[in-house]
């Protein structure tokens, strides 16, 4: 079956310092990925949706500035938390849609999610 | 813009008992629907989905959904439920009008299975 990972599984970083979150699609090509994150006990919000080789599609009130996506190949998207603070302390978790040809463009592939804790 | 509405918060049951976790979805296009699993610090597991046909959906674990348009909802089931089934349960759709592209979650069901 499909498989994306996430790296780190979790980081804990001082407050000011920037940390970059790796998903990759370790068996299909995804042109698509998403990124959300979710705190305590509640449910997951998506803050952008990662498209390979161009720029990253933001939610509202998701700042782009702060939250820099990447997505340079078909299996890896990163998430870099710039400047983080507490207030970012989160569970983010990324998915990946399979874009080959006998793809379910349908489903989403999740990740196990990165936690962050930012002191 | 479509919403989800899990109304049970948490849902606690004994072992080998039936449950039902309820899902209302509002929205004014066609929509995809899925239910997801999550354990503790991990990521989404693909329960079922209903994209289109047979409104009764079977999907892994002995779960199955029903779809009702009517009644815009789309509860998950289970006859007898074990003690691993105790996780996080979310419901999620996505619209015709993003391309089926973006998922948006409810608030998520807390099943507690006590022996």
């Amino acid at each position: 079956g499909a498989v994306v990972s996430q790296h780190p599984s979790w980081v804990i970083c001082k407050s000011g310092t920037s940390v970059k979150i790796e998903c990759r699609s370790l068996d299909f090509q995804a042109t698509t990925m998403f990124w959300y994150r979710q705190f305590p006990k509640q449910s997951l919000m998506l803050m952008a949706t990662s498209n390979e080789g161009s720029k990253a599609t933001y939610e509202q009130g998701v700042e782009k500035d702060k939250f820099l996506i990447n997505h340079a190949s078909l299996t890896l998207s990163t998430l870099t938390v710039t400047s983080a603070h507490p207030e970012d302390s989160s569970f983010y978790i990324c998915s990946a849609r399979d874009s080959s040809a006998g793809g379910i463009r349908n489903e989403q592939f999740f990740g196990p999610g990165t936690r962050l804790t930012v002191l | 813009a479509q919403s989800v509405t899990q109304l049970d918060s948490q849902v606690p049951v004994f072992e080998e008992a039936p449950v039902e976790l309820r899902c209302n979805y509002s929205s004014s296009v066609s929509v995809y629907l899925f239910w997801y699993v999550q354990y503790p610090n991990q990521g989404l597991q693909l329960l079922l989905k209903y994209l289109s046909g047979s409104t009764l959906v079977k999907g892994i674990n002995g779960f199955e959904a029903e779809f009702n348009k009517s009644q815009t909802s789309f509860h998950l089931r289970k006859p007898s439920v074990h003690i691993s089934d105790t996780a996080e349960y979310f419901c999620a759709v996505s619209e015709e009008n993003t391309g089926f592209q973006k998922l948006v979650f409810g608030t998520g069901t807390r099943l507690l299975v006590s022996p």
